[in-house]
């Protein structure tokens, strides 16, 4: 069962556009999300992330959107850069429980084109 | 400031040998998380452990995995008797010592260990 999905395998935009990366979950314990972007041979770099709590969070060109009822999350990258170009991880974790465990979707590669 | 860093960064066994991976987390760091991706997947969660301690295994198949973090020395991975579908890309995060409860504690990834099985 895949509790956090990302539907969208791969995403190309223009440079200077805006990037829109979805990401839906399931599971309602959840309560903290995350972005993560990867580079090929690399581990995953934290980007921003969100708590239940709030419904929006923005960190320079990036923002993440969370709407609770839908069980739903967006990226927001704009403008977008060729150096954006990555797989971008959606996680989510419950923060009571202790354990602190991420759970990712599949992820997304992301494309900016020059 | 070194990063989360895991060892050997490439591994390639045959089968039913054993395969060891390392991860040394930064420092001030006592949490320890292992993460496995396998090719087209996301990450996949494993076991999280503290110094000489697991604190959930729950995604840690039953046999032929184990894991620990010792009081000195790296966090180490063990994988007996490996078959084909152990080959992916083996992630350790670490985190610091959570100061609050119900905060999540940003956890940072080393590289990986991409594992091969021939």
């Amino acid at each position: 069962d895949q509790q956090v999905k990302q539907n969208s395998p791969s995403l190309s935009v223009q440079e200077g556009r805006i990037s829109i990366l979805n990401c839906d979950y399931t599971n309602s314990m959840f309560d903290y999300f995350l972005w993560y972007k990867k580079y090929p041979a690399e581990g995953p770099t934290f980007l921003i992330s969100i708590s239940s709590i709030k419904d929006k969070n923005e960190d320079g060109r990036f923002t993440v959107f969370l709407n609770k009822s839908a069980k739903h999350l967006s990226l927001h990258i704009v403008p977008s850069q060729p150096g954006d170009s990555a797989v971008y991880f959606c996680a989510a974790t419950p923060t009571q429980g202790g354990s602190e465990k991420l759970v990712f979707g599949k992820g997304t590669k992301l494309t900016v084109n020059p | 400031n070194a990063g989360v860093m895991q060892n050997p960064r490439h591994l390639v066994r045959r089968r039913g040998q054993e395969a060891r991976l390392r991860c040394s987390p930064m420092k001030g760091h006592s949490h320890v998380y292992w993460y496995r991706q396998l090719p087209e997947e996301g990450l996949k969660f494993m076991v999280y452990l503290q110094k000489e301690n697991i604190i959930d295994e729950s995604g840690m198949p039953k046999e032929r995995f184990s894991a620990e973090f010792p009081k000195e020395g790296p966090s180490i991975l063990r994988i007996q008797q490996v078959v084909r579908g152990d080959s992916a890309a083996y992630f350790c995060a670490s985190s610091p010592l959570a100061l609050t409860p119900y905060i999540f504690n940003e956890q940072f990834f080393g590289p990986g260990t991409r594992l091969t099985v021939l």
